[in-house]
């Protein structure tokens, strides 16, 4: 049971254009949500979340937008750069009620051409 | 520099054998995980432990074992019951005492079956 998917397995974008990058969760319980970023061999590391209290989180280029009655994020990267060629992963957590467990979509490769 | 400390790198496992992962942090943190890594299918929580001397099962923790003797400390265990292990491990910790749900990532170990 995949609680939280991310559909596009890869997206291509143009530098200097905007990426959007999607995710949906079916479990309504999820209150916080999160973005990573992860080059190969390497860890995830943190890019932007969002707590379930607000719909929309700003952090210079990167905005994570939330729609809780869709159960629906996305982040969005504007201009996107060659150096934000990675994959992402958002992940959501169900905070008190599941020990804050992190759990994650299987990740979107994002591609940013020069 | 605080972070997390994962080793080897690389590990190669021959069948029958069961192989450790490290995994070492600095952070001070009280809360550790383990989730590994398959191509397209995201991250999948192994264990995960609170506190010292506690753990808990995740998602898929049938073929591995952990302990908690030290908080710095949460090795990982993959035994000759898992039979699919070659996956990029990989550790987190988490601050609790902020409330915050952002994991902190190590940079992997990927291991391979001989």
């Amino acid at each position: 049971d995949q609680q939280v998917k991310q559909n596009s397995p890869s997206l291509s974008v143009q530098e200097g254009r905007i990426s959007i990058l999607n995710c949906d969760y079916t479990n309504s319980m999820f209150d916080y949500f999160l973005w990573y970023k992860k080059y190969p061999a390497e860890g995830p590391t943190f890019l932007i979340s969002i707590s379930s209290i607000k719909d929309k989180n700003e952090d210079g280029r990167f905005t994570v937008f939330l729609n809780k009655s869709a159960k629906h994020l996305s982040l969005h990267i504007v201009p996107s750069q060659p150096g934000d060629s990675a994959v992402y992963f958002c992940a959501a957590s169900a905070g008190g009620t599941s020990g804050s467990r992190l759990t994650f979509g299987e990740g979107t490769q994002l591609t940013v051409n020069p | 520099d605080g972070g997390i400390t994962q080793s080897p790198k690389y590990l190669f496992r021959k069948e029958g054998q069961n192989v450790t992962l490290s995994c070492e942090q600095n952070l001070n943190h009280d809360a550790m995980y383990w989730y590994r890594q398959d191509p397209g299918q995201g991250l999948r929580l192994i264990y995960y432990s609170q506190i010292v001397n506690d753990f808990q099962k995740g998602d898929i923790a049938e073929g591995y074992s952990v302990s908690r003797e030290k908080k710095e400390s949460f090795p990982l265990t993959v035994t000759s019951a898992q039979k699919n292990p070659t996956a990029f491990y990989l550790c987190a910790s988490r601050d609790t005492g902020t409330g915050n749900e952002k994991l902190f990532f190590g940079s992997g170990t990927q291991l391979s079956v001989l």
